[in-house]
Parts: structure tokens; C-alpha cells; sequence
């Protein structure tokens, strides 16, 4: 198994572009979501999803949008880049139950400028 | 609301001394508590759960409910615990949702 992977490690964007981070996971994981990382912040909610066809919002989805079609991808769409969205993007996905775990892909560093 | 706090942004300690990195959460409910750990250049994993009582790589946590605690402990550190640490609580509404800390980053100086 590959787990969570996330494309591209690194992008640099100019305020107003927008673009997609790709996750992908092949656990067949019901939950995913998305983290942003940021120093002296944490790790953020995002947006996260329960299932396919399934999302909702997580602390700070403004700026954010996601879809889950299958089970196995959850893209994050940034829609007008902002400088204040510069930060380490993760995705992570899991499955439900008592000491379940959260595996976390390798992260997308993203640069706006 | 529920809410974790690790206190310390940065921890400094020497390889062979003992390490403490603090967490405390606020819960109603019965909390579900993890540590992730992430080093430098690879993502980050599960380190521990409370409710395994495991010890991982020489670290214990215990959780306090009466403080409302969940500090990771070792007894010797060494130069590769140097990492970032995040102390996580499950959201009591979610079989899924996770509330980070901001985490603490330790250094084991040689």
C-alpha cells in the first residue's frame, strides 16, 4: 500500500490563483481530511469528509472547498490564493473505532506570494 | 468547547535526562487522548493512545482526569526524540474528528 499521498510537495502560487492539492489514499479509509500547519498554530482543521459524497467544514474552511467522490481521493481547492494561505498542507484518512488512528500524508508545502 | 493545550512551544534537554512534554485538555466527557510525533522530514505518525497504556520508543503517558492531563514521559532522552509533538483529543461527537495542540518541539542536545 502506497497509504496517503498528496501531489505536489511544493507549489508557489500569486495571490488570486487558484488551484488544487491533490490525496489520495488506498486503504479504503471511510474518514479524511484536511489539516493546515502553521508555526506557533498547530495542526487546523480544514475541511474533512465521513464518506463519498460526504463533507463538511473543520475550523478554518474559509478560502476552502472540497468534493469526495470516491473513497479514495479528497481534493483540497484553494479558489483565490491568498498570502495568508501560505502554510504546509496535510491530508490524512482513517476508519472509525475505539483507538483508531489518523494516517497522515508526506504534506504539501505551499508558497503565495 | 473542547480544547488542548501544550503549554511549552519549545523544550531543550540533554540526551540521558528525563523529559516531560505537557498536555492538558478540556472535556466534558470521557476523553480519548493520542500523542503524534513528527520528525524532521517525514510525516506525522501516531506516537501513543491512552487507552493502549502502551509504552512506544521509551515514552509512557498517563492520563490525569482529576488535573486533566495526558504529559508524555521519558525516563533518558535521546538525540533522536527530537521532534515535533502534538497531543490530540477525540472529538466526542465524531468517530473521527481529532482537536490538535500547537504542539511542542523538543531538542535532545548531545
Amino acid at each position: 500500500n502506497a497509504g496517503v499521498t498528496q501531489t505536489p510537495k511544493f507549489q508557489v502560487l500569486k495571490t488570486g490563483q487558484s488551484m488544487t492539492l491533490q490525496c489520495a489514499q488506498d486503504m479504503n479509509h471511510e474518514y479524511m481530511s484536511w489539516y493546515r500547519q502553521d508555526p506557533g498554530m498547530g495542526l487546523r482543521l480544514i475541511h474533512y469528509s465521513v464518506g463519498a459524497g460526504i463533507t463538511d467544514q473543520g475550523e478554518v474552511p474559509n478560502g476552502y472547498n472540497v468534493s469526495r467522490s470516491t473513497t479514495e481521493d479528497f481534493p483540497l481547492r484553494l479558489l483565490s490564493a491568498a498570502p495568508s494561505q501560505t502554510s504546509v498542507y496535510f491530508c490524512a484518512s482513517s476508519l472509525p473505532g475505539l483507538g483508531y488512528e489518523q494516517y497522515f500524508g508526506p504534506g504539501t508545502r505551499l508558497t503565495v506570494t | 468547547a473542547q480544547r488542548v493545550t501544550q503549554p511549552e512551544k519549545l523544550l531543550s534537554v540533554f540526551k540521558g535526562a528525563p523529559v516531560e512534554l505537557k498536555c492538558n485538555y478540556s472535556y466534558s466527557g470521557s476523553p480519548e487522548l493520542f500523542w503524534y510525533v513528527q520528525y524532521s522530514r517525514q510525516r506525522l505518525q501516531l506516537l501513543l493512545r491512552h487507552i493502549s497504556r502502551e509504552s512506544i520508543k521509551g515514552f509512557t503517558a498517563d492520563l490525569n482526569k482529576g488535573e486533566t492531563s495526558f504529559h508524555l514521559k521519558k525516563p533518558f532522552a535521546q538525540e533522536e526524540d527530537s521532534a515535533m509533538y502534538y497531543c490530540a483529543l477525540k472529538d466526542g461527537g465524531s468517530n473521527y474528528k481529532l482537536t490538535f495542540g500547537k504542539g511542542t518541539l523538543l531538542t535532545v542536545n548531545p
